[in-house]
């Protein structure tokens, strides 16, 4: 079965300082992963998905995250953060595979908080 | 365009009541999920929809739980008998169909629905 970690509840950072959020995942085949996005009282927005192709992916806002099979991780970072990037993120695995639907799969989530 | 749309925002119901939530997804996406999001949480799998058929319900916590989606387009999720423990966000997302075990399609999520079961 898939299923992903994420390895802090809470990350505090200064504005201008780089982002870490760790994410490990567990899946018996190639995984889809993804990282969304929830700020407060709003939808969930996806930042950005590896799907097979490079191992370093580009999202919006200047985040990305690097698919390390080796470690089964999925880190998402951001070389400098902004006060508008406090928010839930959310580590997500598809489903996807043989005989699946591709429904999405969420850690539990990683509070960003952003200090001025 | 138009994103996923979902009605209402916000639910009261007391405990007991039988409730209707609305999610209009995006023009020409036929898969459809719901998703409950418990506080604190992160959102869980509740069931898929492919056009009209309901291919999946595995996560519908009881069987006052109820989804349809009768013309492929609009889906309802229906709560009978709600209880506390039904308080959450239920969100609803969309996508183009993903092709199994080869490529998994963006699914969009409307703005959910806030339920508070008194």
């Amino acid at each position: 079965a898939q299923s992903v970690t994420q390895l802090d509840s809470h990350v505090s950072v200064s504005e201008g300082t780089p982002v870490l959020l760790r994410c490990n995942y567990s899946s018996s085949y190639s995984p889809s992963l993804f990282w969304y996005v929830q700020h407060p009282n709003k939808g969930l927005q996806l930042l950005l998905k590896y799907t097979s192709a490079a191992t370093l992916v580009k999202g919006i806002n200047g985040f990305e995250a690097e698919f390390k099979k080796s470690e089964t991780s999925f880190h998402l970072t951001k070389p400098s953060a902004h006060m508008s990037d406090a928010a839930e993120y959310f580590c997500v695995v598809s489903d996807l595979g043989s005989g699946n639907t591709g429904k999405l799969i969420f850690g539990q989530g990683t509070t960003l908080q952003v200090k001025p | 365009g138009a994103g996923v749309s979902q009605s209402p925002r916000y639910k009261v119901a007391k405990r007991g009541q039988d409730v209707a939530l609305r999610c209009d997804p995006i023009s020409g996406h036929v898969s459809l999920f719901w998703y409950q999001q418990a506080l604190g949480q992160g959102p869980e799998f509740l069931t898929y929809f492919q056009n009209e058929a309901q291919l999946d319900k595995s996560g519908l916590p009881s069987d006052r739980f109820f989804a349809e989606r009768p013309e492929g387009s609009v889906s309802t999720l229906k709560i009978q008998r709600t209880q506390q423990e039904d308080s959450a966000v239920y969100l609803c997302a969309s996508s183009l169909p993903s092709l199994r075990g080869v490529l998994q399609e963006t699914q969009y999520f409307g703005p959910g629905t806030r339920l508070l079961v008194l």
